[in-house]
């Protein structure tokens, strides 16, 4: 069964702070891992990875994906109060939906 | 904004009544998701319409029926609406029929059934 676990459920730091957000998955015919930022309404797309050892980066965040071990690490470095939200890890295979995992709330402190 | 346009954003309504819920892709995406958020169950697809056929189910229920019209705006219509269809529901649209895309999220309507 397609499946996506991520870790840990919720996270609390401060201002300042680095976190990683881990996603482990299992799908039958991968095509890509992508990472969502869920504040109190629609998803916002971050970051597609379909290739191992590539990072992708965009301003304070970075995303990699490793297809042997199935998992993918999001970090987030210098966390700000704006960053306060849920992040969404989903998989694909060869049909378009997304499974996604439960979630990771992150709260930053001021 | 993601390009992807949603209504109505809220709708209430009593068990047992029907309800439609709207989406309209971005320009010049040719697949349409649709996707179910409970605080129980998380984020869940239902549908997937490309170009006017479609394409994969999840778990919708019988009660649930989608369809996409030529101009690829789709709709998603809920029947015999019981208070556990109470969620948000997402739609969402990609270029692309199969994985590997990136699919973009519509703001969401949230359904409360009373």
């Amino acid at each position: 069964e397609d499946k996506v676990v991520q870790s840990p459920l919720s996270l609390v730091v401060h201002e300042g702070d680095t976190v990683t957000l881990n996603c482990s998955y299992e799908v039958t015919n991968f095509r890509s891992l992508l990472w969502y930022k869920q504040e109190k309404k629609a998803p916002t797309f971050l970051f597609m990875l379909t290739s191992s050892g590539i990072e992708k980066k965009s301003g304070r965040l970075s995303s990699i994906l490793d297809k042997k071990e199935l998992f993918s690490i999001l970090n987030i470095t210098a966390t700000q109060t704006g960053d306060s939200a849920v992040y969404l890890c989903a998989v694909s295979g060869n049909t378009g939906k997304l499974i996604f995992g439960q979630g990771t709330t992150l709260q930053v402190k001021p | 904004d993601s390009g992807v346009t949603q209504t109505p954003k809220h709708l209430i309504t009593a068990t047992g009544q029907r309800v439609t819920l709207r989406c309209s892709p971005r320009s010049g995406d040719l697949s349409v998701y649709w996707y179910q958020q409970s605080l129980d169950q998380g984020l869940q697809f239902l549908i997937q319409y490309y170009n006017g056929e479609e394409r994969a189910k999840g778990n919708i229920l019988e009660r649930f029926s989608a369809q996409q019209f030529p101009d690829l705006h789709s709709e998603l219509n809920l029947s015999s609406l019981e208070l556990g269809d109470s969620a948000l529901y997402f739609c969402a649209s990609s270029v692309l029929a199969g994985g590997g895309d990136t699919q973009y999220f519509g703001p969401g309507t949230r359904l409360t059934v009373l």
